[in-house]
């Protein structure tokens, strides 16, 4: 069974620009997560989506947004980047809105220069 | 609010050697689930472990063990003879099942095994 697989791994952008990050979950699994990893924060949830609806959002502005597809495929966008948006921006899914075990992707490393 | 702590930055050993990591948590719920996952050098966060606040009977998998104490908020993770293949970053988190499970991690500490 595939894991969990993530697009782009490695992006470089510039202040202002927005991005778009694809998560593919495991075959199956209806829920995907997404998080933030960098060496001062650690890791935070970002938001949780479950049959295309947003379930969970953490403490992040308003410039974070994501979103599921029909397919549970998910993509996370973050508009007019700023330098401390780079980082780790990890996904995983999860079979049901009631798992507790997530299968965790690659990950897509986020540079902003 | 749930909270983990995993006190210890950085661990180094050598090769052989056992290493216990520590992870102490708060939570107010009496239904929650503690995990371990590992992060070697790829980025890719692995499971390792799931334990539910009802379940205390410590575990063992292979060269792996943990023991989970309820009194003292603790969920301890022991790497048994050590391998380079172990160095990595490990987390502990909580999940609420008040909170829609989210995970709420640890710092992580840094293992790092000499040959």
């Amino acid at each position: 069974k595939a894991g969990v697989t993530q697009t782009p791994r490695y992006l470089i952008k510039t202040r202002g620009q927005q991005v778009t990050l694809s998560c593919s979950p495991i075959s199956g699994h209806r829920s995907v997560s997404w998080y933030q990893q960098t060496p001062g924060q650690g890791l935070q949830f970002l938001f949780e989506y479950f049959s295309e609806t947003q379930r969970n959002k953490g403490n992040f502005p308003g410039r974070f947004s994501g979103r599921q597809f029909s397919n549970s495929r998910s993509e996370m966008n973050v508009s007019t980047l700023e330098l401390g948006d780079s980082a780790l921006y990890l996904c995983a899914s999860s079979l049901d809105d009631r798992s507790y075990e997530q299968y965790f992707g690659p990950g897509t490393r986020l540079t902003v220069t | 609010a749930q909270k983990v702590t995993q006190a210890q930055t950085e661990i180094s050993v050598v090769e052989k050697e056992d290493v216990t990591l520590d992870c102490v948590y708060e939570t107010r719920d009496t239904t929650y689930y503690l995990f371990w996952y590992k992060q070697p050098p790829s980025g890719e966060l692995v499971f390792l472990i799931r334990r539910n606040s009802f379940d205390e009977q410590n575990e063992i998998s292979g060269r792996y063990s943990w023991n989970f104490q309820k009194s003292t908020s603790s969920f301890n993770f022991t790497i048994t003879a050590s391998q380079v293949v172990d160095s990595a970053v490990y987390f502990c988190a909580l999940s609420l099942s008040s909170n829609d499970y989210k995970l709420s991690f640890g710092a992580g500490t840094t293992v790092t095994v000499r040959a």
